[in-house]
């Protein structure tokens, strides 16, 4: 079955810059990678999402790039802020799996004011 | 907008009881799935369905159980709790395509003593 690793495991950031949280997969089939955002005592959100027909995507402040030939994804966070302290998951889909995801062991982002 | 429910945020049991979480969704959603969430291991698929009275194991089903009798409607069942099955809970549910965005609950943590 699909393997998906997450890393870092935490990341300690400064206000206003950039923060970067980078996932492999293991499945080559695999052709959807969603990002999930859980704040403190919250349920995970899909934040964005990638399909393997496409090598980035972006939406304001964060931005996703997918390598499928190294089997690796990467989400992009620019300007941090505060509210965007958080976990977030990485996971990866694949065909055979319908809507079946496999996540990441998550990275717990915190921005320093 | 998008609403799942879980019957308890907090779980109390002892060892050897019989565990019911339930969980309600009210998009009409095909799939339904059951999470637990330990830190370090990210989500991990313990059951899931993709119709009324299917059901379809995930990566860690052992000593879990499952019931959907209304499309609405997911239990999730412990036979018989233990101390290692103390953990924090997640629902969730889907449109049956495959890369479709997943709804969360807000959990239902689990403590077996």
């Amino acid at each position: 079955g699909e393997n998906v690793e997450q890393h870092p495991s935490t990341l300690s950031v400064q206000e206003g810059d950039s923060a970067v949280i980078k996932c492999t997969y293991s499945d080559s089939a695999s052709n959807y990678f969603p990002w999930y955002k859980q704040e403190l005592g919250k349920r995970p959100q899909l934040i964005i999402d990638i399909r393997s027909n496409v090598g980035e995507k972006k939406d304001q402040r964060i931005a996703v790039t997918l390598n499928k030939t190294a089997k690796h994804f990467s989400l992009h966070i620019t300007e941090t802020q505060p509210e965007d302290s958080a976990v977030y998951f990485c996971a990866a889909s694949s065909p055979a799996a319908g809507n079946k995801l496999t996540f990441g062991g998550g990275t717990r982002v915190l921005v320093k004011p | 907008d998008v609403k799942v429910t879980q019957s308890s945020r907090y779980l109390v049991k002892r060892t050897g009881e019989k565990v019911f979480l339930e969980c309600v969704q009210d998009m009409d959603h095909e799939n339904m799935f059951w999470y637990r969430q330990d830190p370090g291991l990210g989500l991990r698929l313990i059951y899931f369905s993709y119709d009324v009275k299917m059901k379809e194991k995930g990566d860690i089903p052992e000593g879990y159980s499952v019931s959907r009798e209304k499309k609405e409607r997911f239990s999730l069942i412990l036979e018989s709790a233990s101390t290692n099955q103390t953990s924090m809970y997640l629902c969730a549910s889907s449109f049956s395509h495959a890369g479709y965005e997943q709804y969360f609950g807000p959990g239902t943590r689990l403590t077996v003593t």
